[in-house]
């Protein structure tokens, strides 16, 4: 049984940065892809980056790309996202979640309010 | 980039009808197509991918169809714990799209 815990969310400031951690259990880490989805107020969920399960490709949305990285340790089964220049419409609850072209499990989300 | 266009925004429905949910996507791409069921205050859980097959544990009344750029999420009686947001997903090329979701709500 796949178990995803966010940690690191909080408020932030606008133009601060933040990084945020997943610790995955119950999976083998390192034969899964991993995403991160985020879901501002009231809204739907919207996709944020892959990183392949070597870790050796990522891939972002425009509406994040040049501002948000991706990055994994597979030794200690850890996914982890550092968020720069963060805006006010970047507030959300922030997901990981495991898989390649469906998202198969998911974390309880850690939320992350840009704020001044 | 694909937009995955979903409707209706919101069912009323009564427990033991037939629901069924669209998605729409504005360009042909993979059938990578799965859908997701969000109660409030919890993160979603997939139910279907590659547009039929349902993932582990999830009750035989629910079930996904279509190709192309029309796809469908049928429950087929619906129970109690069952109202819910739905959302679709697609897969292209390392990047994934959400449908904006249908509530699916008690009449």
């Amino acid at each position: 049984q796949v178990h995803l815990v966010e940690s690191g969310g909080g408020v932030v400031r606008p133009g601060g940065s933040l990084r945020l951690s997943c610790a995955a259990s119950g999976i083998i880490f390192s034969t899964y892809a991993m995403h991160w989805v985020r879901q501002a107020p009231g809204k739907g969920l919207e996709w944020v980056a892959i990183i392949r399960n070597d870790g050796g490709y990522e891939y972002y949305s425009d509406s994040v790309k040049g501002r948000f990285t991706i990055s994994r340790d597979n030794s200690k089964n850890t996914l982890y996202l550092q968020m720069n220049s963060l805006r006010p419409e970047d507030t959300a609850i922030y997901y990981c979640a495991n898989g390649y072209r469906e998202l198969e499990g998911w974390g309880q989300g850690t939320l992350v309010t840009v704020s001044s | 980039e694909t937009v995955l266009t979903q409707s209706p925004a919101t069912l009323s429905m009564s427990p033991g009808e037939r629901v069924t949910l669209s998605c729409r996507a504005s360009q042909r791409g993979s059938s990578d197509l799965a859908w997701y069921q969000q109660k409030p205050g919890q993160a979603p859980r997939l139910l279907i991918y590659g547009a039929s097959t349902r993932a582990t544990g999830i009750p035989a009344r629910f079930s996904g169809s279509g190709s192309g750029t029309e796809f469908t999420l049928t429950i087929s009686s619906l129970q109690p714990e069952d109202f819910a947001m739905y959302y679709c997903q697609r897969y292209d090329d390392w990047s994934l799209t959400f449908g904006g979701g249908t509530k699916v709500d008690l009449k």
